[in-house]
């Protein structure tokens, strides 16, 4: 299955700053995902980003505040804009393996102060 | 929408049996899926199950799915320490490029 590294692993921002988290897949993949795990909650999805095309955004997320880039098939990056005490969270990337469900990188914790 | 519930918390002891219970609502769920997320670190695929199965074992895991009441649970046969995690039940209409959607987590605590 694909290996997925991402980084930061954890970081303490300041509110009002941008953080922008990063995500490297060892292997070429066409959708990649990016959740948010608020502390003590199950994962909520914010956006699918594929290849050479806009990020689609689910519900209660926008492209304003979740930029993401996909410049190619092995890698993507998601900032945090302008953020708040209530952005703090674990933001995790994933990649789909098909049937067999998603792989997930160790994910960012993020505490903003 | 979709939901996915489970119990929050079960502590069990070292060598018993663990079995962690999910409901689902969406009856187009066709994939059924149990993850696992240790302290400090993302979330592992542990197994998953096809809505046309009604059972999966894959060595100390079993997975039962009752798909008429919608019900999917996760048994952990002779618990060990290293089980200590949270686990989350996720359900997807169709494999990969389906929306997936997660449970709340169960925390198993396992008591040497």
């Amino acid at each position: 299955s694909a290996v997925i590294s991402q980084k930061p692993s954890r970081d303490i921002c300041q509110r009002g700053t941008s953080l922008t988290i990063q995500c490297q897949v060892d292997s070429q993949v066409t959708m990649m995902f990016w959740y948010r795990q608020q502390p003590g909650q199950s994962l909520t999805l914010i956006a699918t980003a594929n290849q050479g095309s806009e990020a689609t955004y689910e519900s209660g997320f926008v492209i304003d505040k979740f930029p993401i880039s996909r410049p190619n098939l092995t890698f993507s990056t998601l900032t945090v804009s302008n953020m708040s005490p209530e952005d703090s969270s674990i933001y995790l990337c994933s990649v789909t393996q098909g049937a067999e469900g998603y792989t997930f990188g160790s994910g960012t914790r993020l505490t903003v102060v | 929408g979709e939901d996915v519930e489970q119990s929050l918390f079960l502590s069990v002891r070292e060598g018993d049996s663990s079995v962690i219970n999910c409901t689902y609502t969406d009856s187009s769920s066709t994939y059924l899926y149990w993850y696992k997320q240790e302290p400090g670190a993302g979330l592992q695929l542990l197994t998953y199950i096809f809505s046309n199965m009604d059972m999966k074992q894959d060595q100390r895991l079993t997975v039962l799915l009752n798909k008429k009441d919608k019900h999917l649970s996760l048994r952990i046969a002779d618990t060990q320490t290293g089980d200590s995690a949270i686990y989350f039940c996720a359900e997807s209409r169709g494999g990969g490029y389906q929306k997936v959607t997660f449970g709340t987590g169960t925390k198993l605590q396992v008591i040497p």
